[in-house]
């Protein structure tokens, strides 16, 4: 079983500013990695998926890239907005199997 | 429009009672999947199926039970054998795997043992 990170665990930024967060994995056997944003009492919404070492993707304001060799991904959000508070999840797609990480909840500060 | 629906949103067990929770999708998806979250954790998969009449256990099988005699339905059992049972649950379905297909989740049940 995958040891996925997401680092940190919460995060509090003031409204306006960009940010970044982690999501750290093994790089064996990696198939893809899923991004997702989970609001407060709606379902997880699919955010990026990726396959390719030096993926990029970019929906929006918010960004993700990738890193297969080292296991690594960061998503990056620029101008935060009072709508981008949530929790991301991101999680390694292994043997067909998504193994999720705990995720980062993200807060903006008005 | 297309979608999950997970029913019911609350549900209050008491110890030794067997439960079912439903899920639903009308996406046409072949695969569908059982998570559970607990605070701090990820989301730890229960059971999945990737076809009708066929399913498979996830990490944390122990205690549940599914079925999925149609396309459309996988409902998920919580046994009276499932020693820690109160946790969110969440339903989604997939096109299917061996593919970078993104996830469909439902909005999830809250299951408390009283």
């Amino acid at each position: 079983i995958l040891n996925v990170e997401q680092s940190p665990q919460s995060l509090h930024v003031q409204e306006g500013d960009s940010t970044n967060f982690t999501c750290s994995f093994p790089s064996s056997n990696f198939y893809a990695l899923h991004w997702y944003r989970w609001e407060t009492a709606k379902s997880p919404e699919a955010l990026f998926v990726m396959t390719l070492n030096g993926d990029e993707k970019k929906k929006g304001r918010i960004s993700a890239t990738l890193n297969t060799k080292e296991g690594y991904s960061y998503l990056y959000i620029k101008g935060s907005q009072p709508e981008d508070s949530a929790t991301y999840l991101c999680a390694p797609d292994s043997n067909y199997q998504l193994i999720w990480g705990a995720g980062t909840k993200l807060i903006i500060k008005p | 429009d297309g979608g999950i629906t997970q029913s019911p949103k609350y549900l209050f067990r008491k110890e030794g009672q067997n439960v079912t929770l439903s899920c639903e999708q009308n996406l046409n998806h072949d695969a569908m999947y059982w998570y559970r979250q607990d605070p701090g954790q990820g989301l730890r998969l229960i059971y999945y199926s990737q076809i009708v009449n066929d399913f498979q256990k996830g990490d944390i099988a122990e205690g549940y039970s599914v079925s999925r005699e149609k396309k459309e339905s996988f409902p998920l059992t919580v046994t009276s054998a499932q020693k820690n049972p109160t946790a969110f649950y969440l339903c989604a379905s997939s096109m299917g795997q061996g593919i970078a297909h993104g996830y469909t989740f439902g909005s999830g049940t809250r299951l408390t043992v009283v």
